[in-house]
């Protein structure tokens, strides 16, 4: 089992929509949490960190469910500029670097 | 506003051939990272740096060597270029590996004949 893991998608979403994805996690102790973005041959860019108490930015929300150990991601009023690959990253407990999970990728359509 | 900075961006190599990835940051961060991308793969890390002076393999260390004698730079070393090695190569640095998150430079598209 990956540590960290995602749907690939694609999530193909009208523009004005709402849609939100999971990642789940395979170590109940780590600490920090992170969704980057990606766009298409760009490097992976800082969206937000995610807080055990859910954490808002704009149209875009993160949670945290440590019972069932994973982040969501959820964009609202869905823009054509939102169309990327989301990266879930979560760090490893005791160690001291960060997982990647493979990315979700989304596209919204006019 | 340089933060983490690659070069070069666009590389050919020849089966066999050596070459050094370049890899600077100025944010003084004290953790850097190497890792490569491929389709379908995700991020994997090749290696990483919690600090000047100390390295650590990551997932995928074979065929790759590191050094971090300053701060600032975190150059990656391909001893024998094997078409396995065709990646696009990204470098990134934190404040605090493993808890603050990581800021990347812009990337390298190597490709091995």
């Amino acid at each position: 089992r990956k540590e960290v893991e995602q749907d690939p998608g694609p999530f193909n979403v009208p523009e004005g929509a709402t849609v939100a994805f999971n990642c789940t996690y395979s170590n109940s102790a780590s600490q920090s949490f992170f969704w980057y973005r990606q766009d298409c041959r760009k490097e992976p860019k800082l969206l937000m960190s995610v807080y055990s108490s859910g954490n808002e930015d704009g149209r875009f929300t993160a949670q945290l469910n440590r019972a069932s150990q994973y982040i969501s991601l959820l964009i609202r009023d869905s823009k054509l500029s939102d169309s990327a690959t989301y990266l879930c990253v979560v760090n490893e407990a005791a160690g001291n670097k960060l997982t990647f999970g493979g990315g979700t990728r989304v596209l919204v359509k006019p | 506003n340089a933060g983490v900075t690659q070069t070069p961006k666009f590389q050919v190599l020849k089966t066999g051939q050596s070459m050094t990835l370049q890899c600077a940051q100025d944010m003084n961060h004290n953790s850097m990272y190497w890792y490569r991308q491929d389709p379908g793969m995700g991020l994997r890390l090749i290696y990483y740096s919690a600090s000047e002076g100390t390295t650590d393999k990551g997932e995928v260390p074979n065929g790759y060597n590191v050094s971090r004698s300053t701060t600032e730079d975190f150059p990656l070393r391909l001893l024998s270029a094997a078409p396995s090695q065709t990646s696009v190569y990204f470098c990134a640095s934190s404040d605090i590996s493993g808890i603050q998150p990581q800021h990347f430079g812009d990337g390298t598209r190597l490709s091995i004949l």
